[in-house]
């Protein structure tokens, strides 16, 4: 069975501090997808990046970068010079690749970002 | 850019009754999915469909929903007889799954249904 981990419940930082939000699976499957998806305070579900299990390059998009390490079973998201926009719940995921498009996602808790002025 | 639309956006609904909830997925995507999501908890995965069938189902998926394409553009899930845990935010989702965009699920903006 798949199982996503973020342990953090809620992180608060000041304005323009950098912010790593934390994210640690199971999984059976040697391929898979991992995912982030951020939750506005509006409720919808934005997604963020994905990342297949052959691809372990870090990836940076602006002031967000992903580290993920297979060795650690690990999919960590950090937030370089937060912004009061930041706060949102962030939450990690993951899909089996051999079910194809049949496979729905895994979600992890969340994680409550709360960045104050 | 295309969007998965949802309606109603609240639906408040009496214990027992059935509900329906409506989704429009993006125009040439082929997979679908229901989610849900209990007010400060997880999302969880209801449901996938694929070509007028269901293609997986978590074991929150029982008896009491069903889902339908009634047409070449609505993705229905309906509760047959809605208890007070089925209050929740449900999203549907969908994706086109072809050898680049695996599986990348765009989620719908939700509808919240509460069951007095």
């Amino acid at each position: 069975a798949q199982k996503v981990t973020q342990a953090q419940t809620e992180i608060s930082v000041v304005e323009k501090e950098d912010v790593t939000l934390d994210c640690v699976y199971e999984t059976r499957d040697t391929t898979y997808y991992l995912f982030w998806y951020k939750q506005p305070p509006s409720g919808e579900l934005v997604f963020l990046i994905r990342r297949n299990s052959f691809d372990e390059q870090n990836e940076i998009s602006g002031r967000y970068s992903w580290n993920f390490q297979k060795s650690t079973s690990s999919f960590n998201f950090t937030i370089t010079a937060s912004q009061v926009v930041d706060s949102a719940v962030y939450f990690c995921a993951l899909s089996e690749i051999a079910g194809g498009g049949a496979d729905g996602l895994t979600f992890g808790k969340g994680t409550h970002l709360i960045i104050q002025p | 850019e295309p969007e998965v639309t949802q309606t109603p956006s609240h639906q408040v609904t009496q214990m027992g009754q059935e509900v329906i909830l409506r989704c429009v997925p993006i125009s040439n995507h082929l997979y679908f999915y229901w989610y849900r999501q209990i007010l400060g908890q997880k999302v969880e995965f209801l449901v996938s469909f694929y070509n007028n069938e269901i293609s997986e189902k978590s074991e929150i998926f029982d008896d009491q929903f069903s889902v339908e394409r009634p047409d070449g553009s609505n993705f229905t899930l309906k509760i047959r007889s809605t208890k007070l845990e089925d209050s929740a935010m449900y999203f549907c989702a969908s994706s086109e799954w072809d050898s680049i965009n695996h599986n990348e699920q765009f989620f719908g903006p939700g509808t919240r249904l509460t069951v007095l």
